[in-house]
């Protein structure tokens, strides 16, 4: 069985540009969670969603959106990058609210 | 706001010795969640610990639930240069929302 798949793997923007991450998850897997992660601040929730619809949220500025597709798929996308924004955006998926996460390897997102 | 305070932070140790990594929190969880994350990769869930006062074995490493559902401790023995990665707990609350504690960063010196 596949496991979670994050794309790209590296990225470099500019501040001020936006961005947008991709993560397609375990199959069968209806559930995605976003998460950023920093060595200062350790692992933060962006946003969870289920079926389409985004269940719970972080606390995060409005910069930072999702979104999940028929098929699971996720997308994250960050607007008007800023340099605290550089880090692992690590994606994760599971079964239910009951089940662990899996989680991808992750896009390392550096903003300059 | 819950908490899940993970101690220590950064731990670096000789091949071959014991070492033992706590998280503890005000809160009670529903159950604890241990993860292993190495460089370049996602974390990998180790073990999920349900039960006030459970204790879980994998292979050198022992997981235990406080009874009161509120702290947890991952205990590795005889720690090989393979153990070496960033160590993650999480506990789910009664929402089912996964609070993180900070993770302990553990080096094993050959």
């Amino acid at each position: 069985k596949a496991g979670v798949t994050q794309t790209p793997r590296y990225l470099i923007k500019t501040r001020g540009q936006q961005v947008t991450l991709s993560c397609s998850p375990i199959s069968g897997h209806r559930s995605v969670s976003w998460y950023q992660q920093t060595p200062g601040q350790g692992l933060q929730f962006l946003f969870e969603y289920f079926s389409e619809t985004q269940r719970n949220k972080g606390n995060f500025p409005g910069r930072f959106s999702g979104r999940q597709f028929s098929n699971s798929r996720s997308e994250m996308n960050v607007s008007t990058l800023e340099l605290g924004d550089s880090a692992l955006y690590l994606c994760a998926s599971r079964t239910g609210s009951f089940s662990p996460l899996h989680f991808g390897n992750g896009t390392r997102l550096t903003v300059t | 706001t819950q908490l899940l305070e993970q101690s220590p932070q950064f731990l670096s140790i000789q091949e071959g010795e014991n070492l033992t990594v706590y998280c503890n929190s005000s809160s009670v969880f529903s159950s604890l969640q241990w993860y292993r994350q190495e460089p370049g990769e996602g974390p990998v869930l180790l073990v999920t610990v349900v039960t006030g006062g459970e204790v879980k074995k994998l292979k050198r490493l022992t997981f235990q639930f406080g009874d009161a559902r509120k702290d947890s401790s991952l205990h590795i023995t005889a720690a090989q240069p393979g153990d070496t990665g960033l160590y993650l707990c999480a506990g789910v609350d009664s929402n089912y929302q996964l609070i993180w504690g900070a993770g302990t960063k553990l080096i094993i010196k050959p």
